[in-house]
């Protein structure tokens, strides 16, 4: 069983258009961050969420923790090619193992010019 | 400030073959954690070492170890290579054992076993 559940798997838009990626858990979060991997790299922190009900953002990107701290979205305005990439959330340190992060299988967002 | 290296980028091997894949830490850190991240998911934690020592690991079998280097570089050894191992394999430097330190992910190793 998948501790990050992720949706969509895949996701296919045409720049401009507004998009919604969720991370859900049955389980309740310290904290919870966001990824973002390019093809031929490594994961990018984007940003960690610490508070039920937090929203975060960073540009054209918005972060909200759930209130009961189980879940997470990210909502894209105006997607532009530049966004294209594989989104992945994360938790740190379940189960108390303070080092490894747990990540869900991620969004693969395509953006079209 | 140099980022977090690996190498090689690419290798290709047979079963039961051993590898060794090598991580450079970003300045300043002491930690490394390696990962595995097969085809369509999402990284999958092996271990992590910090100061010479492994602190923590995933569900992966022994055949799989590691070392940290006294200027933390790390390496990760996977013996008698099955198919599935066949995956990015992927480094991250942090600053110690803070519980949700940002982790420098390198480009990874990608590993093909055939």
């Amino acid at each position: 069983t998948q501790l990050l559940e992720q949706s969509p798997q895949f996701l296919s838009i045409q720049e401009g258009e507004n998009l919604t990626v969720y991370c859900n858990s049955s389980s309740v979060f310290s904290s919870l961050q966001w990824y973002r991997q390019e093809p031929g790299e490594g994961p990018v922190l984007l940003v960690t969420v610490v508070t039920g009900g937090e929203v975060k953002k960073l540009k054209r990107l918005t972060f909200q923790f759930g209130d009961a701290r189980k879940d997470s979205s990210l909502h894209i305005t105006a997607a532009q090619p530049g966004d294209t990439g594989l989104y992945l959330c994360a938790v740190a340190g379940y189960g108390g193992s303070q080092g490894n992060l747990i990540f869900g299988k991620g969004t693969k967002l395509s953006v079209k010019p | 400030e140099t980022g977090v290296t690996q190498s090689p980028t690419h290798l290709i091997k047979t079963r039961g073959q051993q590898v060794t894949l090598r991580c450079s830490s970003q300045s300043g850190h002491n930690t490394v954690s390696w990962y595995q991240q097969a085809l369509g998911q999402g990284p999958q934690f092996i271990f992590q070492y910090y100061r010479e020592e492994e602190n923590g690991r995933g569900n992966f079998p022994p055949r799989f170890s590691g070392l940290q280097f006294p200027n933390y570089s790390s390496e990760l050894n996977v013996n008698a290579l099955e198919l599935d191992d066949s995956a990015l394999y992927l480094c991250a430097s942090s600053w110690g054992l803070v519980l949700g330190n940002e982790q420098f992910f390198g480009p990874g190793t990608r590993l093909t076993v055939l």
